[in-house]
């Protein structure tokens, strides 16, 4: 069973610009979730998609968007980049999301530089 | 406002060794808690859990601890293998925000052989 799949790998852009990142999760999983992690600051929650809809939000500005597809792959867009967006995308996929008991599955991650 | 804090940036033990890190969180609400295992260039990947039902929770060499009184729990890994080097986190989440873990900010293991 193939794992989450994230694309890019690796990303530079500059500031200003906008970026999007891919989410394939794992077959079956129709809960997508993503997180930023940065140095000293571990992973933080951005939000989490469901059957195509936003479920959940962390706490970051609107410039940070995502989308959910019919066959459950996720997008993540951050527009007008900023220097301080460089960090390491995850993404972690499970069944529903429904249970506290459900694993959250992480890609390994898109790392965004930005210049 | 840091829910969940792992205050040891670092851990060195040698190997054969117990390796104990810890994490204290601040949301009373919060009634599950996991550890996740990160090594570079790869995304984390799941180590234990535990409900705030039960004070232990072991699986093989790891063992997890909660005090839910002090808000405190703690990874065990006895006895510590050189392939255990790797950034731990610790997570947590409550019943009604399932699909969202607040995680620590990791420390990092290394286990000397």
């Amino acid at each position: 069973k193939a794992g989450v799949t994230q694309t890019p790998r690796y990303l530079i852009k500059t500031r200003g610009q906008q970026v999007t990142l891919s989410c394939s999760p794992i077959s079956g999983h129709r809960s997508v979730s993503w997180y930023q992690q940065t140095p000293g600051q571990g992973l933080q929650f951005l939000f989490e998609y469901f059957s195509e809809t936003q479920r959940n939000k962390g706490n970051f500005p609107g410039r940070f968007s995502g989308r959910q597809f019919s066959n459950s792959r996720s997008e993540m867009n951050v527009s007008t980049l900023e220097l301080g967006d460089s960090a390491l995308y995850l993404c972690a996929s499970s069944r529903a999301g429904t249970a506290l008991e459900e694993k959250l599955f992480f890609g390994s991650g898109t790392q965004l530089s930005v210049l | 406002d840091q829910q969940v804090k792992q205050n040891s940036p670092s851990l060195s033990v040698q190997e054969g060794r117990i390796s104990i890190l810890n994490c204290d969180y601040t949301n009373s609400m919060f009634d599950y808690f996991l550890w996740y295992k990160k090594y570079p260039a790869e995304g984390p990947t799941f180590l234990i859990s535990i409900s705030s039902i039960k004070d232990k929770n072991e699986d093989g060499r790891f063992t997890v601890f909660l005090n839910k009184s002090a808000k405190h729990l703690s990874l065990h890994i006895v006895p510590s293998q050189p392939g255990d080097s790797a950034v731990y986190f610790c997570a947590a989440t409550d019943s009604g925000n399932t699909g969202k873990l607040i995680f620590g900010q990791g420390t990092t293991l290394q286990v000397k052989p």
